[in-house]
């Protein structure tokens, strides 16, 4: 009863460093997104995707890239990783009822 | 730009208290949603509203939704120290879910 598992949970980056997070989901959704969570600012989309092969920014697209290959994956990548993008990465999943179920998180550091 | 400001941004209170947590916006959404979320791990899903002047009720948690569907409120009765933990709103538009800045609650035995 996995549902999203995301990975890793925990890095430590240099500044200017480039890394890829792994969301993986079970559960058939169509929809896939990404979110960042800090202090006092709830939830903010970097990007989502409606479908296997699609792609979107959301409300904080720079510094980031992402590329859904298979319909169950869903990758985000830093190519050179800033001091502000230490934070606390979710990816969530969607599919017909409209609901988000969200893995566990990664919490990334950048030195 | 945040399209959904939460209040209060802290709350702590004793056991058996009321509270009612606040989620305003500028937009109007096809839905609005509550979700919670404990430390180290993703928010779940409490409920969701959908039609303007909506209240929902889940034990001893009240939702409304705003009879202009840009606003919500969450109250609790009695809580408890299993309430504790941040408390989310999202505004639904389409396939996109904005989300407030969230509440964070704490309830002392």
């Amino acid at each position: 009863n996995a549902g999203v598992t995301q990975t890793p949970k925990f890095r430590v980056l240099k500044t200017g460093q480039s890394m890829t997070l792994l969301c993986a989901q079970d559960m058939n959704h169509e929809y896939m997104y990404w979110y960042r969570q800090d202090p006092g600012m709830g939830l903010r989309l970097i990007h989502y995707s409606v479908g296997e092969g699609t792609t979107a920014k959301g409300e904080v697209p720079d510094g980031y890239n992402v590329s859904r290959l298979k319909k169950q994956n869903f990758l985000l990548g830093l190519e050179s990783a800033a001091p502000s993008q230490t934070s606390v990465y979710f990816c969530a999943s969607s599919g017909n009822t409209g609901e988000l179920f969200f893995g566990e998180g990664s919490r990334l550091t950048v030195l | 730009t945040q399209l959904l400001e939460q209040s209060p941004q802290f709350l702590s209170i004793q056991e058996g208290e009321n509270l009612t947590v606040y989620c305003n916006s500028s937009s109007v959404f096809s839905s609005l949603q509550w979700y919670r979320q404990e430390p180290g791990e993703g928010p779940v899903l409490l409920v969701t509203v959908v039609t303007g002047g909506e209240v929902k009720k889940l034990k001893r948690l009240t939702f409304q939704f705003g009879d202009a569907r840009k606003d919500s409120s969450l109250h609790i009765t009695a809580a408890q120290t299993g309430d504790t933990g941040l408390y989310l709103c999202a505004g639904v538009a389409g396939n996109q879910f904005y989300f407030g800045t969230g509440t964070s609650l704490t309830v002392i035995p």
